[in-house]
């Protein structure tokens, strides 16, 4: 069974820092990697995938991708107080059933 | 835009009664998922749908059981809730991996 593990549990960064949030999973057969944000009271959105290794940016966000090493991070450039929730890191399995492992998350709080 | 709804929002409910948790989607999306939320422990799984009357078990099933008699609607049935049954339940479908999640609907279990 897919196991999915989160890295740090919380973070706190002050506003304009580069923050990094880890990613390890256990199937390597897996084929679909995101990252989903979650407010506060809120329901969870997608905010980036990956399908293949490398890295992808968007604005300032950046997910990188190592299937070798069993390992996904997300890193948000210039981290801004509306930054402020949980992140919740997803694999597939490689069996391909539309299920998704979510890891338990990491608390991000930006302060100003 | 694409939307998925839950009804309703905030529900409370004594041990042993009947619940009935009830999801919708716009989009046409054939597979629909349950989840559970509780602190510290992410998104668990309890059942996911990958069309009507076409239903499998998630991570977490026991206690639960659902309902699917049109594309668009998937239903969560609590039979005898119980106190352990307390959380925050989401709804979701997906489409090319990605999963759109519902507003989510908190249940309290007395």
């Amino acid at each position: 069974q897919q196991k999915v593990q989160q890295s740090p549990e919380s973070l706190i960064v002050p506003e304009g820092a580069m923050t990094s949030l880890n990613c390890t999973f256990s199937d390597s057969a897996s084929q679909y990697f995101a990252w989903y944000r979650q407010h506060s009271g809120k329901a969870p959105k997608a905010l980036m995938s990956i399908f293949s290794n490398g890295e992808k940016e968007e604005g300032r966000f950046t997910i990188h991708l190592n299937k070798a090493s069993l390992h996904f991070s997300l890193h948000i450039r210039d981290s801004q107080p509306s930054d402020s929730a949980l992140y919740l890191c997803a694999t597939n399995t490689g069996a391909n059933t539309g299920k998704l492992t979510f890891g338990h998350g990491t608390i991000l709080r930006v302060h100003p | 835009d694409m939307k998925v709804t839950q009804m309703p929002r905030y529900l409370i409910k004594r041990m042993g009664e009947n619940v009935l948790l009830e999801c919708g989607q716009d989009m046409s999306h054939e597979t629909m998922y349950w989840y559970r939320q509780d602190p510290g422990l992410g998104l668990q799984l309890i059942y996911i749908s990958y069309d009507v009357d076409s239903n499998s078990e998630g991570d977490i099933p026991k206690g639960y059981r659902v309902s699917r008699k049109k594309r668009e609607h998937f239903s969560l049935i609590l039979d005898s809730a119980k106190t352990n049954q307390t959380s925050v339940y989401f709804c979701a479908s997906s489409s090319q991996g990605e999963q759109y999640f519902g507003p989510g609907t908190r249940l309290t279990v007395l």
